[in-house]
């Protein structure tokens, strides 16, 4: 039962490198989305997909890409890394359905230097 | 969009003691929800509300909707040290399950034993 897993747990870049925040799901869930949490502002929505090839831009989506190709994983690319762009972020799943709410991953700290 | 004030910010108690939070917001919400974090963790679900007026407990965790959609509280008694963290509220528009949440800056809590 592993929910949902997000990797690297930790991650430090350097200014204008990319790299790719990986997320898993084995729920079977056809929701899925990525969060930044910032301190002192909550968790902001950065892209989600209602199901495999259907992906949108949430709140915060300028600097980063997202696919979904398979119904497990979600991926979210940082194509330029900036300063701005440290944070802590959060993938997380649910079940289409009303009354169904989410299941979050454990956050991946990263830092750009 | 939406913004969501959640208050206080931040809370220091004893052991024992009760504990109220709550979120405002100048629009109108159908879904509000409570989540906790821990350090280091993703946010986990305390409490779902789906209805104006409704009051749902979680063991010593009370929730309400309120009357006019645009507000929520959370109550906790008796503290306990394992209520550490930070609690969140968010709210959601829309009845599908792609309508998108948005969240409260979190009330951080510490129990002092």
């Amino acid at each position: 039962n592993a929910g949902v897993t997000q990797t690297p747990k930790f991650q430090v870049l350097k200014t204008g490198q990319s790299m790719t925040l990986q997320c898993a799901q084995d729920m079977n869930h056809e929701y899925m989305s990525w969060y930044r949490q910032d301190p002192g502002m909550g968790l902001r929505l950065i892209h989600y997909s209602v199901g495999a090839g259907i992906t949108d831009q949430g709140e915060v989506p300028n600097g980063y890409n997202v696919s979904r190709s398979t119904t497990e994983d979600f991926p979210l690319r940082l194509l330029s890394a900036a300063p701005s762009q440290t944070s802590v972020y959060f993938c997380a799943s649910k079940r289409q359905g009303s009354r169904t709410e989410a299941f979050f991953g454990q956050g991946t700290r990263l830092t750009v230097v | 969009g939406q913004q969501l004030n959640q208050s206080p910010q931040s809370m220091f108690i004893q052991e024992g003691e009760d504990v109220s939070m709550n979120c405002t917001s100048s629009s109108i919400f159908n879904t509000w929800l409570w989540y906790k974090q821990d350090p280091g963790e993703g946010p986990v679900l305390l409490i779902a509300l789906y209805k104006a007026g409704e009051l749902t407990s979680n063991g010593r965790l009370t929730a309400q909707f309120g009357i006019t959609r645009k507000d929520s509280f959370l109550n906790i008694s008796a503290s306990i040290p394992s209520d550490v963290g930070i609690y969140f509220c968010a709210g959601r528009v829309g009845e599908t399950s792609g309508s998108r949440l948005t969240f409260g800056e979190g009330t951080q809590l510490t129990v002092n034993p």
